[in-house]
């Protein structure tokens, strides 16, 4: 068990680009969760999915957010067309069904730019 | 909704002394609480939690925390803090049976020697 992977760990970009972050959760568990964390601010709920199932998506998550979670694996957040206001940290975690009590296991975050 | 109060933004202490990291939450029939702690350019690790049972829980590197329902509130404790404590810890309730967090807008804690 290697606990929850992202990548990139950093991402610069130039506003109007996409970028697309990546979430490698703990194999055993089969509900996973996108949180945003922006400066001074505790992280938000993005989404989150049990196995391939997207079950919920916060308004936070607009048109240009989108989260894939292909045969209940790994999970990709894509952004598109970026804006500077989309710079923050982006943390993955999972857990699973009968664990959720016991809290989640987050991954070290993408940090995201845009310049 | 459910939210979750942290009043200090920032908490400066000298090594070896004790702190208290303050949360308060919104009342809710049923409540999961849980404190977590963030090193610089990491994730968020668990500390503690509390589901049920004993209002005193205790966690990780020496942390507590105390359940107070009629006060609302979840503080996080430490009787004799390491420079290695330097860190944001963050405040998260969620309603019993559901997956999803809130979590406060975090206090971070600075251990002076």
């Amino acid at each position: 068990d290697t606990g929850v992977s992202q990548d990139p760990r950093h991402k610069i970009t130039k506003r109007g680009q996409n970028v697309t972050f990546r979430c490698d959760p703990i194999s055993e568990h089969n509900r996973l969760y996108w949180y945003r964390q922006t400066l001074g601010q505790g992280p938000e709920f993005l989404t989150y999915f049990q196995n391939e199932a997207q079950l919920e998506k916060s308004r936070l998550l607009s048109d240009r957010f989108s989260a894939e979670r292909p045969k209940g694996s790994f999970s990709t957040l894509e952004i598109q067309r970026t804006e500077q206001g989309d710079s923050a940290m982006y943390l993955c975690a999972s857990s699973s069904v009968q664990g959720i009590n016991y809290g989640y296991t987050f991954g070290s975050g993408t940090r995201l730019t845009v310049v | 909704a459910q939210s979750v109060t942290q009043l200090d933004s920032q908490v400066p202490v000298f090594e070896e002394a004790p702190v208290e990291l303050r949360c308060n939450y919104s009342s809710s029939v049923s409540v999961y609480l849980f404190w977590y702690v963030q090193y610089p350019n990491q994730g968020l690790q668990l500390l503690l939690k509390y589901l049920s049972g004993s209002t005193l829980v205790k966690g990780i590197n020496g942390f507590e925390a105390e359940f107070n329902k009629s006060q609302t509130s979840f503080h996080l404790r430490k009787p004799s803090v390491h420079i290695s404590d330097t860190a944001e810890y963050f405040c998260a309730v969620s309603d019993s049976g559901t997956y999803k967090y809130i979590f406060g807008t975090g206090t971070r804690l600075k251990v002076l020697a």
